[in-house]
């Protein structure tokens, strides 16, 4: 089965420019998450998609928005890109839309974007 | 603020003995526990998971060890080998799949 894809692996972009950055979640996954990781740090958390709505948003400015497809996929957009967002971004998908013990909790990253921002 | 914290960057140990991870927690809610091993150009996969309810969770080589009293858990690999060299991270969910992520340890087993 595959897991959790993401495109582009590896992109250069200039400060101001867009990026989207998409994720197809494992089959029959139906909550998608996204994160920043900065080098040297760990995850942070961006967006949460749970049957296309958003259920949770981390402290990101609004230049940073997600959306979630009705096949589960998701796209991240970054506008006005600034030189402190280059990162990795990862998606993360889940059965379910809640973590803690009762629905298992477990997220399955895909292989990350690295996003370069000059 | 970091509500999950790995106070060492890093950790050496030699190949068949005894690694521990450490990671320590600020959110009293936090009632569920992953750790998350991440190889280079990887995205981070599961490793194992402990619930609050619980203090002690084991999986071959892998245990976890959760003092809720002191908001501290442990990861033990016994014995290590070279293949477990890697970047190991602490999670914990609060709402929905906002999970908050430590800093990573990095792990280098010695041949």
């Amino acid at each position: 089965d595959a897991g959790v894809t993401q495109s582009p692996t590896h992109l250069i972009k200039t400060r101001g420019q867009h990026v989207t950055l998409r994720c197809s979640p494992i089959s029959g996954h139906k909550s998608v998450s996204w994160y920043q990781q900065v080098l040297g740090q760990g995850p942070q958390f961006i967006f949460q998609y749970y049957e296309k709505e958003e259920r949770g948003r981390g402290n990101f400015p609004d230049r940073f928005s997600a959306r979630q497809f009705p096949n589960y996929s998701s796209e991240l957009n970054v506008n006005a890109l600034l030189l402190g967002d280059s990162a990795l971004y990862l998606c993360a998908s889940s059965v379910s839309g809640t973590g803690g013990i009762i629905n298992t909790g477990e997220l399955f990253f895909g292989e990350g974007s690295r996003l370069t921002v000059l | 603020d970091q509500q999950v914290k790995q106070n060492s960057p890093s950790l050496s140990v030699q190949e068949g003995r005894i690694s521990i991870l450490n990671c320590d927690y600020t959110n009293s809610m936090f009632d569920y526990f992953l750790w998350y091993k991440k190889y280079p150009a990887e995205g981070p996969t599961f490793l194992i998971s402990i619930s609050s309810i619980k203090d002690k969770n084991e999986d071959g080589r892998f245990t976890v060890f959760l003092n809720k009293s002191a908001k501290h858990l442990s990861l033990h690999i016994v014995p290590s080998q070279p293949g477990d060299s890697a970047v190991y991270f602490c999670a914990a969910p609060l709402t929905g799949n906002q999970f908050y992520f430590g800093t990573g340890t990095s792990l280098t087993v010695i041949p």
